[in-house]
Order: C-alpha cells, then structure tokens, then sequence
C-alpha cells in the first residue's frame, strides 16, 4: 500500500511556457501533500506543503506566483510551473501523509523537468 | 536555527559493514526518519525511530540518541545495491520534516 504517482515522469519544455505536474495517491487519502525540487548532487528542498481544500504554504524564496499549487481532493495535487526557465529545470518530486500516525512521507517517482 | 549534520561521502567494500551518521539541532522534536535515495529516483523509506534505542529490520539498523541528537544507520553484509544515498530527516515540533544533505555511499567489490 501506500503508492503515490506522478505524471509526467519527464517533460521538455521550451522557455516561457508553463506546465503541469500531477500527483496522486493511489490507495490512500493524502491529507497532506509536500512539493520538493532536487538539484543534481544535492539535498531535497521543500518547495511547499498542502492539505486537502486549503492553500498552499510556501517556504521562503520560493515564488507562490510562479509554483502554482493546487490540492484539490485527498488524491490529488497539482504543481505548475508558471513562465518556465532554463534556471526551472530540476528533479521535481511529490510526497504524500495521512496513513497512519507515523508521518511518514511517500514519495511519488519524481519527475524530471528541463527548460530550453 | 535548525540543522542535520551527516558525512557527505563514505566508502565501503561489497560484505562489509558501514555506520552512517546522523546528528541534528532541531526545534522539538518528533521522530528520526531514515530514507535512501538512488540516483535519478525518488526517496524511498528505511526506518523512523522516536524513541531511544536500536531499531533492527534485516541488513539494516537504525539508533537513537535523543539526548545526544544523534543517530546512526547501520548497514550489514553491503551489497553492490546498497550504493545511495542516505539521508536523515528529522520532525520538528510543527511536524515539519527537516532534511540532511545526504550521505552518498559508494560501494566497491
């Protein structure tokens, strides 16, 4: 149990459009779901957190206008990547709690952006 | 400020045991999770301890000193699949997960 998906697992795009990255939960209610960007060679960064019906929080230095986060449902989040530039262009991975009590994150695959 | 301190490189041989280390300042805390990530892939979960001691599950143990701040995976019998990297993540008192660097594990035959 406990699988979280993501689509795409890769994407190219050119500079100045914008994308969408889904995540969701297969077998179980996400009641929190956690955006991470990870740069080659380098630790996770937390991008932002969400539950279910309320907005997003953002950390610091991260821009709310350009990462659009959407968590509609208990099953589904979405990321967007608004205006996307090279500087974009990263490891993007989503996590998902709400089994149990043990706070434990689950990861999707993650997916790999790249902006030309 | 919070942080996790954890070697950025280790070395082992294939059969061999290694110990990573893990030690953090964080504000409160809720519980010490293991995860190892190979490259080009997502985290995936080894252990979370809350309370002092040594976890075991299988090749892999897990300790915990909370008095210390300190915590330490431990691998057995390494596998050339062992090579990752491990990170150390530790729940603040807002259970907000607060993430090492990571420790990249290199194992040669």
């Amino acid at each position: 149990g406990a699988v979280v998906s993501q689509h795409p697992s890769w994407v190219i795009c050119k500079s100045g459009t914008s994308v969408k990255i889904e995540c969701r939960s297969l077998d179980f209610q996400a009641t929190t779901m956690f955006w991470y960007r990870q740069f080659p060679k380098q630790s996770l960064m937390l991008m932002a957190t969400s539950n279910e019906g309320s907005k997003a929080t953002y950390e610091q230095g991260v821009e709310k206008d350009k990462f659009l986060i959407n968590h509609a449902s208990l099953t589904l989040s979405t990321l967007t990547v608004t205006s996307a530039h090279p500087e974009d262009s990263s490891f993007y991975i989503c996590s998902a709690s709400g089994q149990g009590d043990l706070y434990e994150q689950y990861f999707g695959p993650g997916t790999r952006l790249t902006v030309t | 400020g919070q942080n996790i301190d954890q070697p950025t490189e280790m070395t082992a041989t294939e059969g061999a045991i290694v110990q990573i280390n893990c030690t953090y300042q964080t504000s409160g805390f809720n519980g010490l999770f293991w995860y190892q990530q190979h490259a080009g892939e997502a985290p995936t979960f080894l252990s979370y301890n809350v309370l002092d001691g040594l976890e075991e599950k299988g090749r892999f143990s897990s300790f915990l000193s909370r008095s210390k701040g300190y915590s330490y995976l431990l691998l057995k019998e390494l596998q050339m699949k062992d090579s990752a990297s491990y990170l150390c993540a530790v729940l603040d008192s807002n259970y907000q997960l607060i993430w090492g660097a990571g420790t990249k594990l290199i194992i040669k035959p």
